[in-house]
């Protein structure tokens, strides 16, 4: 059984960096096929692809976000980071992780989310 | 940029059928696309209903079909149930990233 956890901060300030750690279990990053990404929410909108890494070290970013993201992952420790650098309020958002098989490009199981609020 | 467009809200009676679309700004939604489907209820985390275009995620109902109708990805609910109230989000693989829709407010009444 897949599952995905997402940890962090829940309140930061602005152009501070957040940090958040997608924990799972069920399966290993480092079989070929498997990847995890991060998508986020802000509250009363759209869900919105952040990042994404391969069990291979391939990563990919959102192509409006690139400059801010860095996703890496630690498979010793069925873990996946995701850093975004000069939070503003508009990045207030509930965090989702997601395991997504290579094979069909989606995103199958889902964490249950963590709320990230900026505000000084 | 990419836009990935849904319709904002949609309404279907009890055990009617409605189809939802998840189209591109600029060209055809293909199956390279890998379009999929995730059902949102609020407070809740995404549920995969459909992925690669068309197959249906496990434990979900017959009800829901993935498929591409003319040049856009479909999500199509036959005999819609009260429980189908949600949101709908489509999102498409172009490549090297993922463009998630704006998301389908779905009413059931």
């Amino acid at each position: 059984q897949i599952t995905l956890k997402e940890s962090g901060p829940t309140l930061v300030k602005p152009t501070q960096t957040l940090t958040l750690t997608c924990t799972f279990s069920g399966f290993s990053l480092s079989t070929s096929g498997v990847a995890v990404g991060w998508i986020r929410q802000p509250p009363g909108k759209a869900l919105e692809w952040l990042a994404l890494i391969y069990w291979d070290d391939d990563k990919r970013y959102s192509p409006s976000l690139k400059s801010r993201l860095t996703i890496t992952k630690d498979t010793s420790k069925n873990q996946v980071v995701l850093t975004m650098t000069n939070m503003d309020p508009v990045d207030t958002a509930t965090y989702y992780c997601a395991h997504s098989p290579y094979y069909d490009r989606s995103f199958d199981i889902w964490g249950q989310g963590t709320v990230v609020t900026v505000s000084s | 940029q990419t836009v990935v467009t849904q319709e904002p809200s949609f309404s279907v009676s009890p055990g009617g059928t409605v189809t939802l679309t998840c189209g591109l700004s600029s060209g055809s939604v293909s199956t390279s696309n890998y379009a999929s489907w995730y059902q949102q209820t609020p407070g809740q985390a995404p549920r995969t209903l459909i992925y690669s275009t068309n197959t249906r995620s496990s434990g979900v109902p017959h009800r829901f079909s993935g498929s591409i109708l003319g040049h856009k990805a479909a999500l199509t609910i036959t005999g819609a149930q009260a429980d189908d109230e949600s949101d709908y989000y489509c999102v498409l693989y172009m490549g090297s990233d993922w463009v998630f829709g704006g998301g389908t407010k779905l009413t059931v009444l």
